[in-house]
């Protein structure tokens, strides 16, 4: 089956530098994109979403860019603080659907 | 604002032993999912519920029953647990599908002996 995964399973970054976790997807049909964030013993936490008709959204220290052609989504952190440290998961689904499907996650952490 | 809400958030089952994890949002939400996470995996659904009477097969629905009681009220089932069950599951709701903000519980640790 079509499924969405990762490029990298873990990341580590300098305080203050800017994080880019990328993220690969195998459905064309799927339209709709998120972003999660899953601290140690939490549930995931929503982050940023984008739909297929956009490339680029932006929100707090955080951009979402989308490629169709490569199918490639990558999530960008602007200023990354201790506090950014989790996995990241991307998720995809189709227009209609109920069922998300998640990637296995990347590790970012930040080094101090 | 408590969101969704799991219990219990530890257990220990016996292979064999039966088990339901209760899940309730407050958001009036009409969507409700159960998805489990196992180590170096994303989360895989298992069974969601549209909205308030009906539910359906998620990706990894074998051994596992669900019941949407009412709006608010979503339960996973174990009838007969396995090792292989083994897992840390959460419950989710949205205002209605998947292509909107999925709004998840704190987690269920089950582990099966």
């Amino acid at each position: 089956g079509e499924s969405v995964g990762l490029h990298l399973p873990t990341l580590s970054v300098q305080e203050g530098d800017n994080s880019i976790i990328n993220c690969a997807y195998s459905n064309s049909a799927s339209d709709y994109f998120i972003w999660y964030k899953q601290e140690s013993g939490k549930g995931p936490q929503f982050i940023i979403d984008i739909r297929s008709n956009m490339d680029k959204r932006q929100g707090q220290r955080v951009t979402v860019l989308l490629n169709k052609t490569v199918k490639h989504l990558s999530l960008q952190i602007a200023a990354t603080q201790p506090g950014d440290s989790a996995v990241y998961f991307c998720a995809e689904t189709g227009a209609g659907s109920y069922q998300l499907t998640f990637g296995k996650g990347t590790k970012l952490s930040v080094i101090p | 604002n408590a969101g969704v809400t799991q219990t219990p958030k530890f257990q220990v089952l016996k292979t064999g032993q039966s088990m339901t994890l209760q899940c309730a949002q407050d958001m009036n939400h009409n969507s409700m999912y159960w998805y489990r996470q196992d180590p170096g995996m994303g989360l895989r659904l298992i069974y969601y519920s549209a909205s308030e009477g009906t539910t359906d097969k998620g990706e990894v629905p074998n051994g596992y029953n669900v019941s949407r009681l009412n709006k608010r009220e979503f339960s996973l089932r174990l009838e007969s647990a396995a090792p292989s069950q083994t897992s840390v599951y959460f419950c989710a709701s949205s205002e209605q599908g998947a292509s909107g903000e999925l709004f998840f519980g704190e987690g269920s640790r089950l582990t099966v002996l």
